[in-house]
């Protein structure tokens, strides 16, 4: 089954607005993590929330985990054209082998 | 710190030829590296887990006699496409974890090899 199901797959937004993605998963996690990928390019550690945390920021960067639901979201405020680029969840199960299952990721356009 | 290479960047391949793309992990030592392709307009997709000095372990559908993995040294990891086809082109992305940081799944990616098979 595919984990980090991201929505919504595409966004575009005037910049100056906020952005909000959203990642749902099925199974338990140990840590849930955002990744950045601008097009062509390799991916970007955004930031990581462990699953007993609720909420994290890095600068304009908001992070949110509900286990519960087995969902989390990515805020991005105050968005700028140079934010455009590919978001991804990845989940890390927690196991020994340290594997990440991706999202399918919400493809952002800010428009300027 | 926590940079991740990749060699080459671009290729282009004639069909049934091999390849061999290179990972490195310039300033960390990495036990475990990790090989993911990308088709376009999707997810990364985990192709197998590669521990130093030992063989690697694929994901289910993965063909480990098409798509060889060494990982000779702490900071070196190799994936070699065997006989490649054009459907074997994709984006080939790698990364690693840092070997002292206990639990913590940190992992840094390298800027991706550009396979193209003609």
């Amino acid at each position: 089954s595919q984990q980090g199901e991201e929505d919504p797959q595409a966004l575009s937004i005037q910049e100056g607005e906020n952005a909000t993605m959203n990642c749902s998963y099925k199974t338990s996690i140990n840590n849930l993590q955002w990744y950045r990928q601008n097009s062509g390019r390799g991916l970007v550690h955004l930031i990581l929330i462990r699953s007993n945390e609720r909420e994290k920021h890095s600068g304009r960067l908001r992070v949110t985990l509900d286990t519960s639901k087995k969902s989390s979201s990515l805020l991005i405020t105050a968005s700028r054209a140079a934010d455009t680029a590919s978001y991804f969840c990845a989940t890390d199960g927690g196991g020994s082998n340290y594997k990440l299952t991706f999202g399918k990721g919400t493809l952002l356009t800010v428009n300027p | 710190g926590a940079v991740v290479s990749q060699h080459p960047s671009r290729v282009i391949c004639k069909s049934g030829t091999s390849v061999k793309i290179e990972c490195r992990s310039l300033d960390f030592q990495a036990t475990t590296m990790f090989w993911y392709r990308q088709f376009p307009k999707q997810s990364l997709m985990l192709m197998a887990t590669s521990n130093e000095g030992s063989k690697a372990t694929y994901e289910q559908g993965v063909e480990k006699d098409k798509f060889l993995i060494n990982h000779a040294s702490l900071t070196l990891s190799t994936l070699t496409v065997t006989s490649a086809h054009p459907e074997d082109s994709s984006f080939y992305i790698c990364s690693a974890r840092a070997s002292d940081l206990g639990n913590y799944n940190e992992q840094f990616f390298g800027p991706g090899t550009r396979l193209t098979v003609l």
